[in-house]
Parts: structure tokens; C-alpha cells; sequence
């Protein structure tokens, strides 16, 4: 079956420093992936969607890489800021359908 | 614009009660909706999809069902409530055929006791 994995620990991180989070997949080939923000009791939030022919995506301080080779994401934050602590959620396609399966996301904290 | 609305934010259930939580989205037409859960610790899991009025598949096989009455309404119910149900519900919509990506209401959190 389909699986996503992301680090369940927390990344904590000074800030200025660049935050890099990992999504790994097996048993598929998505047609697309994409990462969402989430604050604690709130609904999450999309950030970035990368294609399988695409390599890298950036938007502001925000770039995503996609190997479908390794079937992994990297999400990076540059000049990290203590707003940007959240959980981070990547998300891969269902079967090319506009269905998602999102992995459990992984906490990043920046610190002063 | 468009919005996506969700009530009650938060609601304290018994065991055994029915449930109805409602979502509604602005400013668009024909959306996809979509219910999903999270459980505390966990990811979202998709719950219920709709591409259109009356027209909604069940991802899991559950103590739930949905609704779709109108184009930009969408309800999840439940007749009787267990404990395993509470956890945070999100609606969240997108355009069909024209966006992949997914925009999410503020959520319910319910606890059933």
C-alpha cells in the first residue's frame, strides 16, 4: 500500500539557520506533491505543489525538491524565524485523482 | 474570494448521541469537498469526498456518513457517537479540473465522552 513518511520528531533549529524537512514515499508514483503548514488547532494551510517533472520549486524563502528517483521531498526554509514554527505536512496525489494522502507531518520549532 | 466556513468550532458529545457538523464554502462553483479526521498525533485521513450534489464516496468504512444538499454545503452526521470518533474534523474544498491543491476550513474539534 501507498506510504508517506515523514519525521515524527521535532526539528528545532536557531534562527537565521535553514530548516530542511524530509518526505519520503513508497509503493507509488505521484503525479504531484505538495506541502501544507498546520498551527496547532488550526485547519492546514498549502504552501508549494511540485510535478514529477519538476525538480525544484521556490517561493520566497521557500523551495521544495522532488526526486522521484529516491521517491523523496525536501522542504527548506532560508532564513528561518521563530513564525514560521509549525507542523509542516506533505501530500502526494491519489492515483493521479484530486484525492490527497497526506503524511503525519513533522513539528518545526525555530528558537531566537 | 472564496471562504470555506465550519461549525461549531469545538463541541463535547455523550456516547450515543448524533452528530452534525456543517461545512460551507463562498465564492465558488461546483467545488470538490472533502472530509477528512485527525487524530491526535496522526495524519489527516480522508473520510469523505464529493464531486457534486449527492454525489460522495466513503473512503472508510465508519461510524459517519455525509451529505451534500446544496453545490457549497456539506455535512457529516452521525446517528450515534463513539468514543473512537472524537478527534479534529477539517472540511476542505477545491476546484475541479482546476486546482490540485486544497484549502481547508478552521476545523471542529470534537470530543465525544
Amino acid at each position: 500500500s501507498q506510504k508517506i513518511e515523514q519525521n515524527s520528531e521535532a526539528l528545532n533549529i536557531q534562527e537565521g539557520k535553514t530548516a530542511t524537512l524530509t518526505c519520503n514515499y513508497t509503493n507509488y508514483s505521484p503525479a504531484y506533491l505538495q506541502w501544507y503548514r498546520q498551527d496547532p488547532g488550526r485547519g492546514p494551510v498549502f504552501l508549494l505543489l511540485i510535478r514529477e517533472n519538476e525538480k525544484e520549486k521556490r517561493k520566497e524563502r521557500l523551495k521544495v525538491t522532488f526526486d522521484t528517483t529516491l521517491k523523496q521531498s525536501l522542504f527548506h526554509i532560508t532564513a528561518s524565524q521563530p513564525a514560521d514554527s509549525a507542523t509542516y505536512l506533505c501530500a502526494l496525489d491519489n492515483y493521479n485523482t484530486d484525492k490527497l494522502i497526506f503524511g503525519t507531518g513533522t513539528r518545526l520549532q525555530v528558537f531566537p | 474570494s472564496q471562504t470555506i466556513h465550519q461549525w461549531p468550532a469545538t463541541l463535547v458529545q455523550p456516547v450515543g448521541s448524533p452528530l452534525s457538523l456543517e461545512c460551507t464554502v463562498e465564492g465558488t462553483s461546483n467545488p470538490n469537498l472533502y472530509w477528512y479526521r485527525q487524530a491526535a498525533g496522526r495524519g489527516l485521513q480522508l473520510l469523505f469526498y464529493s464531486i457534486g450534489i449527492d454525489q460522495i464516496s466513503s473512503e472508510v468504512p465508519q461510524n459517519l456518513s455525509a451529505s451534500r444538499p446544496q453545490d457549497r454545503q456539506f455535512i457529516l452526521s452521525s446517528k450515534k457517537l463513539l468514543l473512537s470518533d472524537s478527534g479534529f474534523y477539517l472540511c476542505a474544498w477545491n476546484q475541479a479540473g482546476l486546482t490540485y491543491e486544497q484549502y481547508f476550513g478552521p476545523g471542529t474539534r470534537l470530543t465525544v465522552t
